[in-house]
């Protein structure tokens, strides 16, 4: 059982480069959703999405992008990385709202 | 004031102790409420969902105080590897009474179990 894959598990990048972070689950669940932890932080949620095509803002887009174009994949774009994004990002899915969320095993990305 | 708000702890208890830890809400139509237990540097895992007054599993209670707009967890015998952040979950509901998707946790209470 996959569950929630994340694509990279660890990244460096320099000042002002690009990447995508990669999400898929393979549950049919309609939300989705990015986060970011700091060390000793709490999760702070980046973008969701409730379906495909359906995407919102969390509590901290500036410096994302994301889009859904199919149930499985939710990827997370980070344009211009700044150091101020390095973090660890966790992708999440639940079939419904109040249902358990599953996550995936993380991405540890520091931005030199 | 926060959707979902934790004391952050630490909570530095002997083995065998029971702790509880409290999660205040603000939107009292909220009917739905989760555990999460976080590892360090891992991903965060379900605990315990409550749906009603409460749940019990084994050693972990969660009691929902709908009155005060708070849930708590408990753990009685405290275990080497109950240690751990332990994140509580609301989801946010709309005027229509479910939820738009914004699914936010709190801050996480850390908890370390000392032999």
């Amino acid at each position: 059982n996959a569950g929630v894959t994340q694509t990279p598990k660890f990244r460096i990048l320099k000042i002002g480069q690009s990447m995508t972070l990669q999400c898929a689950q393979d549950m049919n669940h309609n939300y989705m959703y990015w986060y970011r932890q700091d060390p000793g932080m709490g999760l702070k949620l980046i973008y969701y999405s409730v379906g495909a095509g359906i995407t919102d803002k969390g509590e901290v887009p500036n410096g994302y992008n994301v889009s859904r174009s199919t149930t499985e994949d939710f990827p997370l774009r980070l344009e211009l990385a700044a150091p101020s994004q390095t973090s660890v990002y966790f992708c999440a899915s639940n079939g419904q709202w109040n249902t358990e969320a599953f996550f995936g095993q993380g991405t540890r990305l520091t931005v030199v | 004031r926060k959707e979902v708000e934790q004391d952050p702890g630490p909570f530095n208890v002997p083995e065998g102790a029971t702790v509880a830890f409290n999660c205040t809400y603000s939107n009292s139509a909220s009917q739905s409420f989760f555990w999460y237990r976080q590892d360090c540097r891992k991903e965060p895992k379900l605990l315990m969902s409550v749906y009603s007054s409460g749940n019990e599993d084994g050693r972990f209670t969660a009691q929902l105080n709908r009155a005060s707009q708070y849930i708590s967890l408990l753990i009685r015998d405290s275990k080497l590897s109950d240690s751990a952040t332990y994140l509580c979950v609301v989801p946010p509901l709309n005027a229509g009474g479910t939820s738009y998707g914004k699914l936010t946790f709190g801050q996480g209470t850390i908890l370390t179990v000392h032999p």
